[in-house]
């Protein structure tokens, strides 16, 4: 199994440029999710999709931030303008998302280092 | 006001010693907990997972255990091992996905 795949690893980019990160989910899950982790504010929750429909953006700092999952295999998170206060770890994680709370376990991926300069 | 809380920020234990990370939630309609351990530079890695069907979940070193009238989860790894030193997440879930999150417990084995 690849597990979640997501790239770039790293950017570095300068302010006001846009800035896209891409998620490939693992193969058969129904669920996807997006979360940012910063020291200040910990792991965070930024919108969720379930069978490639937004389900939950209330995550979403800004109207800078924009996600979209036009199929099942693949997701994007988009900034822009980007700003040096964006600078995270963004991580991408699915799950198989039967629809009940126990036992969905979510899978990360390895994580897009974003640096806004 | 958080949820679920991880009143250790560090934990240091000998290698070959139990290391016993603990968890607290406040809401007894959480139904399902999982522990996450993370490197520096990677994303969480899932460890292990409890029903609150269950009091017990075992898996090689690592076992949950989970008691609901107190609302406390804990994961003890057994022996602990130079490698289990990551920082470790207990999280539930919500009904609508989210994932609700401790500060974390850095874990640091000795040798």
């Amino acid at each position: 199994d690849a597990g979640v795949i997501q790239s770039p690893r790293h950017e570095v980019t300068e302010m006001g440029q846009e800035v896209t990160l891409r998620c490939k989910p693992i193969s058969g899950h129904n669920s996807l999710f997006w979360y940012r982790q910063t020291m200040m504010r910990g792991l965070e929750l930024l919108i969720y999709f379930n069978n490639n429909v937004p389900i939950d953006d209330s995550g979403m700092p800004e109207d800078r931030f924009s996600a979209k999952m036009p199929n099942a295999s693949f997701s994007t998170l988009k900034i822009q303008p980007s700003e040096p206060r964006d600078s995270a770890v963004y991580f991408c994680a699915s799950s198989p998302g039967t629809g009940g709370v126990s036992g969905n376990t979510i899978y990360f991926g390895e994580g897009s280092w974003l640096t806004v300069v | 006001d958080q949820q679920v809380k991880q009143n250790s920020p560090s934990l240091s234990v000998q290698e070959g010693r139990i290391s016993i990370l603990n968890c607290d939630y406040t809401n007894s309609m959480f139904d399902y907990f999982l522990w996450y351990k993370k490197y520096p530079a990677e994303g969480p890695t899932f460890l292990i997972s409890i029903s609150s069907i269950k009091d017990k979940n075992e898996d090689g070193r690592f076992t949950v255990f989970l008691n609901k009238s107190a609302k406390h989860l804990s994961l003890h790894i057994v022996p602990s091992q130079p490698g289990d030193s990551a920082v470790y997440f207990c999280a539930t879930m919500d009904s609508n996905y989210q994932l609700i999150w401790g500060a974390g417990t850095k874990l640091i084995i000795k040798p």
